[in-house]
């Protein structure tokens, strides 16, 4: 297995453009969980999937994030407009079941100039 | 509420050396503990779980944790550190029947030579 795959590795985008992150979680994993990681606040959770269904995003900073999971293999993470405080490195991360640890993706380093 | 407390911002030791990294946690109802360990710029590696059972656990690379109840602590514990061992490691707590995680802010092992 490939693991849990993220795209891109890099971002450097200017404010107020478009930024789509993507995962790809491993087969037959049922939760997906998008974190976001900064040296000020840590690793935050900002949204889970059950199922491909959104659970809880009320880790979500604002309006401007989006997540969606249209089916069992394919997630992204959207932030439109982009703001320089949305610099950080976004993580995903996938689960089996309510008794495992994660798996998580190498992350995408998103830089907002 | 669910919290972590990882009260070293770092752990210096000595190769050959046994290394503890100190973790607390608090969490209302039965907790379920992990440790994770992250290279330089890569996702975070699972490395064991408690969920019920033995208070000893044993992950990988030859890794352990005790669960103390009473202390509400969940330590890492390795006999004998390796050079390799150096990274950031994170302890994280979910309380039982709640998916979602918290994680600590992490503490840096540096092993030295």
């Amino acid at each position: 297995d490939a693991g849990v795959i993220q795209s891109p590795r890099h971002e450097v985008t200017e404010m107020g453009q478009e930024v789509t992150l993507r995962c790809k979680p491993i087969s037959g994993h049922d939760y997906l969980f998008w974190y976001r990681q900064t040296m000020m606040r840590g690793l935050e959770l900002l949204i889970y999937f059950n199922n491909n269904v959104p659970i809880d995003d009320s880790g979500m900073p604002e309006d401007r994030f989006s997540a969606k999971m249209p089916n069992a293999s394919f997630s992204t993470l959207k932030i439109q407009p982009s703001e320089p405080r949305d610099s950080a490195v976004y993580f995903c991360a996938s689960r089996k079941g309510s008794y495992y640890g994660y798996t998580f993706g190498s992350g995408t380093r998103l830089t907002v100039v | 509420a669910q919290s972590v407390a990882q009260p070293e911002d770092q752990v210096n030791v000595a190769e050959g050396n046994p290394l503890t990294v100190k973790c607390t946690y608090s969490v209302s109802g039965n907790p379920y503990l992990f440790w994770y360990v992250q290279y330089p710029n890569r996702g975070l590696q699972f490395l064991l779980k408690y969920i019920t059972g033995d208070n000893l656990v044993k992950g990988s690379y030859g890794f352990e944790a005790e669960f103390n109840k009473s202390q509400t602590s969940f330590h890492l514990k390795k006999p004998s550190a390796l050079v390799s061992d150096s990274a950031l490691y994170f302890c994280a707590v979910r309380k039982e029947g709640y998916q979602k995680v918290t994680f600590g802010i992490g503490t840096k092992l540096q092993v030295i030579p």
